[in-house]
């Protein structure tokens, strides 16, 4: 079974750092690697889907890398802003089978001025 | 388009109580997934159809959870009866066919309460 673990789980900075979110998943074999934000009390928005055969995916001032040999995948925040307070959570939609996603707890966020 | 749209956003109820959820897709969309999170269990897929019939149901907890999804535009999770333990944010997704490559469009949940 699917597992998928998020480090850290809670992380606050200040305004203008750069920072790295984890995750982690235990079955290499999978289809793609997606990573969502999470505002309080909303849904989840997609911020970057990552195939299995792409190394990374870059969208603003977002980048996610994906290394399924290691089953590990990170995003990248450059130049943090407080708008991006949330919680931040990947999915990994395993092959083989339905296409159904197994999610992390999420890694909550918090940008101070 | 208005994204996925979920009904209602609040819900409280009292045990042994019959609870419906309902969802309406992104026109188009043919694949539907029903969520549940809890900060215990963090976000589980309950069911998802594709082409309105149901692919996966493994992830529904017990016989007192259905679903159905009668067509395109439409689909409800029921809990009857409601139990305490029931109480999470229940999410509804839409993806254009539910593959590999889809990306999924999440609605803004709701908050089941049941006392």
């Amino acid at each position: 079974k699917q597992e998928v673990t998020q480090i850290p789980a809670a992380l606050s900075v200040p305004e203008g750092e750069n920072l790295v979110l984890n995750c982690s998943f235990t079955d290499s074999a999978i289809y793609n690697l997606q990573w969502f934000r999470q505002d309080p009390g909303k849904g989840l928005t997609s911020l970057l889907l990552i195939q299995s055969s792409q190394r990374e995916q870059t969208s603003g001032r977002l980048n996610a890398s994906l290394d399924k040999s290691s089953g590990r995948s990170t995003l990248y925040i450059a130049a943090s802003q407080p708008g991006d307070s949330a919680t931040y959570l990947c999915a990994v939609m395993a092959s083989g089978g339905s296409y159904i996603p197994t999610f992390g707890r999420g890694t909550s966020l918090i940008v101070h001025p | 388009d208005a994204g996925v749209i979920q009904s209602p956003r609040h819900e409280v109820t009292e045990m042994g109580q019959e609870v419906t959820l309902r969802c309406k897709p992104i026109s188009g969309h043919n694949s539907l997934f029903w969520y549940r999170q809890t900060m215990m269990r963090g976000l589980e897929l309950l069911i998802y159809f594709n082409n309105n019939v149901p692919i996966d149901d493994s992830g529904m907890p017990e016989d007192r959870f259905s679903a159905k999804m009668p067509n395109a535009s439409f689909s409800t999770l029921k809990i009857q009866p409601s139990e305490p333990r029931d109480s999470a944010v229940y999410f509804c997704a839409s993806s254009l066919s539910g593959g590999a490559t889809d990306t999924q469009y999440f609605g803004p949940g709701t908050r089941l309460t049941v006392l």
